[in-house]
């Protein structure tokens, strides 16, 4: 069983478009986590939840919106998609707050025409 | 600002050979530094994790060295197989004072190859 399985792995769309990602862990799990891998292989952190509360919030755009139905869950909402947000955006689990060692899916590659 | 420093960017070892990946940080709050493990198509994956308290930590054939007034930590691979070929991330958790649940600062990665 994928511990960490976000959908879909592939995702081509144009720009102005909005899509969602979505993602489930049946680890568990606590804390839930999006990161943004760039073509540099550029790993960063967009959100996590904590019992369904958003804890880190980086700089990114308002047109990224996490959505967490449960602690099992967390999709990415992605508003009217721009060229630059092109990426492989993974999914993380961790199990209790302020716990380090991350569970990762397999990624998304998001690719914006 | 870069956190964690994370060097070289790419490193091709012959089989059986000692690759060296080197990272620093800046934030003293930092106090475990993980590293990961990527291969192509997959995500990264726990490879070892080392606390500030020891100045050594291994686990199989791979060991982390870590030097705090340095403030710089390396892993080391012995004996490496074209099996380790893959992207190497090292990391250091955020330190957040608010509480709650923290996420992981990355290097850049370095882009290991193991030549047969």
């Amino acid at each position: 069983d994928t511990a960490v399985s976000q959908t879909p792995k592939y995702l081509v769309t144009q720009m102005g478009n909005d899509k969602s990602i979505k993602c489930e862990q049946n680890l568990g799990h606590d804390t839930m986590y999006w990161y943004k891998q760039d073509s540099k292989k550029f790993l960063k952190i967009m959100f996590s939840y904590n019992n369904k509360e958003l804890i880190i919030n980086e700089t990114v755009p308002n047109r990224f919106s996490p959505k967490s139905p449960d602690k099992a869950h967390l999709n990415l909402h992605i508003n009217s998609l721009e060229l630059g947000d092109s990426a492989v955006y993974f999914c993380a689990s961790s199990q209790g707050a302020g716990s380090e060692k991350l569970f990762f899916g397999s990624g998304t590659q998001l690719s914006v025409l | 600002q870069q956190q964690v420093k994370q060097s070289p960017q790419s490193l091709i070892v012959q089989k059986g050979g000692i690759p060296i990946i080197n990272c620093a940080y800046e934030n003293t709050a930092f106090d475990y530094f993980p590293w990961y493990q990527q291969f192509p198509g997959k995500g990264p994956a726990l490879l070892i994790a080392i606390r500030p308290d020891v100045s050594e930590k291994k686990e199989g054939r791979f060991t982390i060295s870590f030097n705090k007034s340095a403030k710089q930590f390396s892993l080391h691979i012995m004996d490496s197989q074209p099996g380790d070929s893959a992207t190497y991330f090292c990391a250091a958790n955020n330190g957040y004072s608010g509480g709650g649940a923290d996420g992981l600062t990355f290097g850049k990665g370095t882009h290991l190859i193991i030549q047969p």
